[in-house]
């Protein structure tokens, strides 16, 4: 069956530590994004990338990294830059906008990052 | 800038009892409104895209409207599995999505 993928479900981070973050799609999507949720607020686009070796920051992209060597896979990294670490991740795809497709964006299970 | 706003945050239902749940928008050049659903813990899972206003889309006991300024997410007859958190986004322009901040709806039986 064709989805993303996001592992680990949970994953604890310790002060001063980068923790790395895995999407993989099998969907053949040429886009794909990466959102924070926290409690009582929307999803805020932190990166997006619409085609292998490329990517865009989004709204909250300080404190994160990513990179987008392959088509199937979007790694985000959180960084010990990034001082408020807790949260709801979620990755997404979906059929590239830049023609303005307004196909929807799919997304994984999410990864629940904590701070220890 | 784009706005979206959801409402109400959440809403308590019995089985049975039809109601609607809105989303308000403000964007230059709609060119899709999303609706999607979200369990505990877990993704949002895509329900509904509506294009221009009058457009209307169905699956089982929902149905989703769009006008100029808003977008209904009506809920006929709805059962305890219907409880989730409803996620309204627009996009607009070549832009990315905009998303509300849900509405929680509790079906009980």
């Amino acid at each position: 069956d064709g989805g993303i993928t996001q592992s680990p479900k949970y994953l604890f981070r310790k002060e001063g530590q980068n923790v790395t973050l895995s999407c993989e799609q099998n969907l053949n999507h040429d886009a794909m994004y990466w959102y924070r949720q926290d409690p009582g607020q929307g999803l805020r686009l932190i990166y997006y990338s619409q085609i292998v070796n490329d990517f865009q920051k989004g709204d909250i992209a300080e404190g994160y990294s990513v990179s987008r060597e392959k088509k199937e896979s979007f790694p985000l990294t959180v960084t010990s830059a990034q001082k408020n670490p807790t949260a709801f991740y979620l990755c997404a795809s979906s059929i590239v906008f830049r023609q303005g497709s307004n196909q929807p964006q799919h997304f994984g299970d999410g990864t629940r990052l904590s701070i220890l | 800038e784009d706005q979206v706003t959801q409402s109400p945050e959440a809403l308590r239902l019995q089985e049975g009892e039809s109601s609607s749940l809105n989303c308000s928008y403000t964007v230059s050049g709609l060119r899709g409104l999303f609706w999607y659903r979200q369990d505990p813990g877990k993704g949002p899972e895509f329900l509904f895209t509506l294009y221009s206003a009058g457009e209307e889309k169905e699956k089982e006991r929902l149905k989703a409207t769009l006008t100029k300024k808003e977008s209904f997410l009506h809920i006929t007859a709805p059962k305890p599995e219907d409880s989730a958190t409803y996620l309204c986004a627009v996009q607009a322009g070549y832009s990315t999505l905009t998303f509300g901040k849900g509405t929680m709806l509790l079906v009980s039986p």
